[in-house]
């Protein structure tokens, strides 16, 4: 089964950068699209990323997305933290039958 | 805008089934795939399945095969999940979603709903 690993969480200082992994069990992320969300709590998920670094209308360019096929992976930078952007970041991608495969998850803290 | 207004919490016992309704607005029904996604309290977002409103085909995730169920009442602009044999490990907040639209290829959840929680409960 394909899978999507995240870090658990991470932490960083207001107004620093943040890059949140997301590597793929086999080498799938390249041949998918990796969309990101980001889920504060008791809120339902919104989009961040889509189509691996595309950006919603909306959506701070703060946010920006990438993916690195040598590693297998997909990235979730933000830059300039703010306090709001404490929050679950999920990345998110497809397996062999197109149905949604999640990561587990990364919790930001902002210092 | 585009809306999707979720049925309210539901308590149910284990064994029990239970029905969650996505209301959508804003929208015509029938031209966006409606997908459900849940998660359990504390844990994180798990797919279970996508559903056409035009022709009322299904998709379900393998885990849920044979205990989900989706259909819609494309009068009301309406889709539903329905969950059976309801164990402890179903608790868990059920979102419904759409993609963000058509000018993209992946992007498959531009709006959600703002979920519904589902409590499994002797």
């Amino acid at each position: 089964n394909f899978m999507l690993t995240q870090p658990h969480s991470m932490s960083e200082s207001l107004g620093k950068t943040v890059t949140i992994s997301c590597t793929g069990s086999s080498g799938y992320i390249a041949t998918n699209y990796v969309q990101w969300y980001q889920q504060r709590p008791g809120i339902a998920p919104a989009t961040l990323i889509y189509e691996n670094n595309q950006r919603p209308s909306g959506v701070p360019d703060r946010f920006s997305g990438s993916i690195d096929t040598s590693s297998n992976s997909a990235s979730l930078t933000i830059s300039g933290l703010k306090p709001e952007d404490e929050a679950d970041y999920y990345c998110q991608s497809y397996d062999r039958s197109n149905s949604w495969v999640f990561g587990g998850g990364t919790k930001l803290t902002v210092l | 805008q585009v809306q999707l207004v979720q049925s309210g919490a539901e308590v149910r016992k284990p064994g029990a089934s239970v029905r969650v309704s996505c209301k959508a607005s804003g929208y015509v029904f029938t031209t966006y795939e409606i997908y459900w996604v849940r998660q359990a309290t504390g844990q994180g977002l798990e797919y279970m399945g996508w559903m056409s409103p035009l022709t009322g085909h299904t998709a379900n995730a393998q885990k849920f095969q044979g205990r989900v169920t989706m259909t819609r009442d494309t009068s009301i602009s309406t889709a539903y999940l329905e969950l059976s044999s309801l164990n402890s490990d179903d608790t868990a907040v059920y979102y419904c979603a759409r993609r963000l639209g058509w000018a993209c290829i992946s992007c498959p959840g531009g709006y959600w709903g703002q979920g519904t929680l589902v409590t499994v409960s002797s």
